[in-house]
């Protein structure tokens, strides 16, 4: 069964430094997604993305913020500077359409750990 | 009020037990709902979407209420692979399947 792969598994920075999280969606999807989840809480959306650009976002998603599709298999979210309250599980998601009925299916996450 | 509320649980059973959970949202304006399974510092997976109808999938059974807002998920026969949390999760049409969950309901299936 396809799946959304996401690297690297576990992350550790620096507060203030860059941080870059990977995700290659399903080949045939065209709607992804980065959701977080802060250790104990509840999974919280974050972006959707369909045809190179935010189709929305949340208020978490200011402007230290930013996805992007570098190429066709790719989907980035960038940290510029990081906060230690983003330390979380970020998880990518993709569908195959954008209806609300459509199920998204989710990568294995990365864990964020800021210093 | 939360947008989607659960009882945290924990539930604790005992292998071959029924189990129920009950989610409610507060937003009239969702139009399709799900039940995920999260284990311990993993990623949600897709258990089952729940329709108006109601509908079943083996051992679960999923069903939803439109008029009082609320969302219940039956576990029968409980096996020990169900410890798990639960999470249930609406959409919203025309948000782009933005999903909204709930925070999920712990349960502990044990011998």
């Amino acid at each position: 069964e396809p799946e959304v792969t996401q690297t690297p598994s576990h992350q550790v920075t620096q507060m203030g430094q860059e941080v870059i999280l990977r995700c290659v969606p399903i080949s045939n999807h065209l709607y992804f997604y980065w959701y977080r989840q802060i250790l104990g809480q509840k999974v919280e959306f974050l972006v959707s993305f369909y045809n190179n650009e935010i189709s929305e976002k949340s208020e978490i998603f200011d402007d230290q913020f930013s996805v992007e599709r570098p190429d066709g298999s790719n989907f980035t979210l960038k940290i510029r500077s990081t906060k230690l309250e983003d330390s979380a599980m970020y998880f990518c998601a993709s569908a195959g359409r954008g209806y609300s009925n459509q199920p998204q299916h989710f990568g294995d996450g990365t864990r964020l750990s800021i210093l | 009020r939360k947008e989607v509320e659960q009882d945290p649980g924990p539930f604790n059973v005992p292998e071959g037990a029924t189990v129920a959970f009950n989610c409610t949202y507060s937003n009239s304006a969702s139009q399709s709902f799900f039940w995920y399974r999260q284990d311990c510092r993993k990623e949600p997976k897709l258990l089952m979407s729940v329709y108006s109808s109601g509908n079943e999938d083996g051992r679960f059974t999923a069903q939803l209420n439109r008029a009082s807002q609320y969302i219940s998920l039956l576990i029968r026969d409980s096996k020990l692979s169900d410890s798990a949390t639960y999470l249930c999760v609406v959409a919203f049409s025309g948000g782009y399947n933005k999903l909204i969950f709930g925070a999920g309901t712990r349960l502990a299936v044990h011998p």
